[in-house]
């Protein structure tokens, strides 16, 4: 059964901290892995993507891929109350088309 | 920003009846999703859809399910025999093509079975 999992939370920061997301996945033949960004009663909004070991940043955000360990995170510098949502981690095995979901971490952001 | 759009916004039906959820993927896209999400669960995918056929489903995905594209814009999710436990949040998705990382989805259908 392939698995991603992640610490539900809530994640509680002060506005203007980092925020530090993780995500763990089971199946070791996941080539891509994305984090989405899910409001209550929205729909997933893709935040970002990463294949390569290491990091990639865009603007405040951050995700850093670990394949060794089978570890994603993702480090929000920064944050602010309007990043308060739940964050949800996903993988995508070479060779096929649907994305495997972790229940995501609910993120909050006090001012 | 172009958008998948998917209607109805909400259903409630009754135990045993059939539903029909609709979607309107982005116009050059080619690569058609549903997934779902039980109320506090994750999302689970359940079926993607490529050159007129099913190209991946999942085991939730059973003889009860099927999906159409009827008239090259809509694509539909039919359940045709809803059960209490196919209330979820259901998301229609789309991209344009299967190595693209963006996956566009869709505000959602709330589909609660009584």
């Amino acid at each position: 059964q392939k698995e991603v999992e992640q610490n539900s939370g809530p994640l509680s920061v002060p506005e203007g901290a980092i925020a530090s997301l993780n995500c763990t996945y089971s199946d070791r033949g996941s080539q891509s892995f994305f984090w989405y960004r899910q409001y209550s009663g929205k729909s997933p909004e893709l935040i970002m993507f990463i294949y390569s070991n290491g990091d990639k940043e865009d603007g405040r955000f951050t995700a850093q891929l670990n394949k060794a360990s089978q570890y994603v995170s993702l480090l929000i510098r920064d944050s602010q109350p309007s990043d308060s949502a739940t964050y949800l981690c996903a993988a995508e095995s070479y060779n096929t088309d649907k994305l495997i979901f972790g229940t995501g971490t609910r993120l909050q952001v006090f001012p | 920003e172009p958008e998948v759009t998917q209607t109805p916004s909400h259903q409630v039906t009754q135990m045993g009846q059939e539903v029909i959820l609709r979607c309107v993927p982005i116009s050059n896209h080619l690569y058609f999703y549903w997934y779902r999400q039980i109320l506090g669960q994750k999302v689970e995918f359940l079926v993607s859809f490529y050159n007129n056929e099913i190209s991946e489903k999942s085991e939730i995905f059973d003889d009860q399910f099927s999906v159409e594209r009827p008239d090259g814009s809509n694509f539909t999710l039919k359940i045709r025999s809803t059960k209490l436990e196919d209330s979820a949040m259901y998301f229609c998705a789309s991209r344009d093509d299967r190595n693209n990382e963006k996956l566009f989805f869709g505000s959602g259908t709330q589909l609660s079975v009584l």
